[in-house]
């Protein structure tokens, strides 16, 4: 199975600031996610990150406020940009390997916005 | 849109009691994903379902899935305290060719208490 690992894994943050969150897998996967979980909610997919082209986006998530770059088939970078204390929240990296079925999951990186 | 929805979203238990966790979902799908997440960490996979009439079985937790029906459930057999968890189950939607996004959509979560 992937392993994947997430940068930073915790940060407290001040409003109007930008963070970049980076994601590495242990191998090549094709399709990578970028996912938000708010306090005690579920999670909910903010794009898919395409190898080599711009990011595709979920409604209600925009490329200006949620940077995403994907240089190659194992890495990716989430920013999330002039921050509020709307987007303390867990971000969570994900892939799925190849035609594999199983859809795995970085550890998250809790942020926390004052 | 996709909306999956899962009851109850708290579940308290007594241990060795049996409970079942559903999960509905709005469109046509045949892969089902059931994950726990534990408090401060992030999601473990426990089940992928591929085709109408899966079940799956680890320890006490066993996964089935309708696709008829839009329904799976997530079937707990005498409870233990260390079930007590977050569980979540995810749909992820084929598009017309029949290829899978890997795009998950996620039911809102069943918070899971076992307690003597």
């Amino acid at each position: 199975s992937a392993v994947i690992s997430q940068k930073p894994s915790r940060d407290i943050c001040q409003r109007g600031t930008s963070l970049t969150i980076q994601c590495q897998v242990d191998s090549q996967v094709t399709m990578m996610f970028w996912y938000r979980q708010q306090p005690g909610q579920s999670l909910t997919l903010i794009a898919t990150a395409n190898q080599g082209s711009e990011a595709t986006y979920e409604s209600g998530f925009v490329i200006d406020k949620f940077p995403i770059s994907r240089p190659n088939l194992t890495f990716s970078t989430l920013t999330v940009s002039n921050m509020s204390p709307e987007d303390s929240s867990i971000y969570l990296c994900s892939v799925r390997e190849g035609a594999g079925n199983t859809i795995y999951f970085g550890e998250g990186s809790w942020l926390t916005v004052v | 849109e996709l909306k999956v929805e899962q009851n109850p979203l708290f579940l308290s238990m007594q241990e060795g009691k049996n409970y079942t966790i559903y999960c509905n979902y709005s469109t046509t799908s045949d892969r089902l994903y059931w994950y726990r997440q534990d408090p401060g960490k992030s999601l473990e996979s426990l089940f992928v379902l591929l085709s109408n009439g899966a079940v799956k079985q680890e320890g006490r937790l066993m996964a089935s899935l309708d696709t008829k029906a839009r329904l799976s459930t997530l079937h707990i057999t005498a409870a233990v305290h260390d079930l007590s968890a977050t569980y979540f189950c995810a749909v992820d939607k084929r598009n017309a060719g029949g290829t899978s996004y890997g795009k998950l959509t996620f039911g809102q979560g069943t918070i899971l208490t076992v307690h003597p």
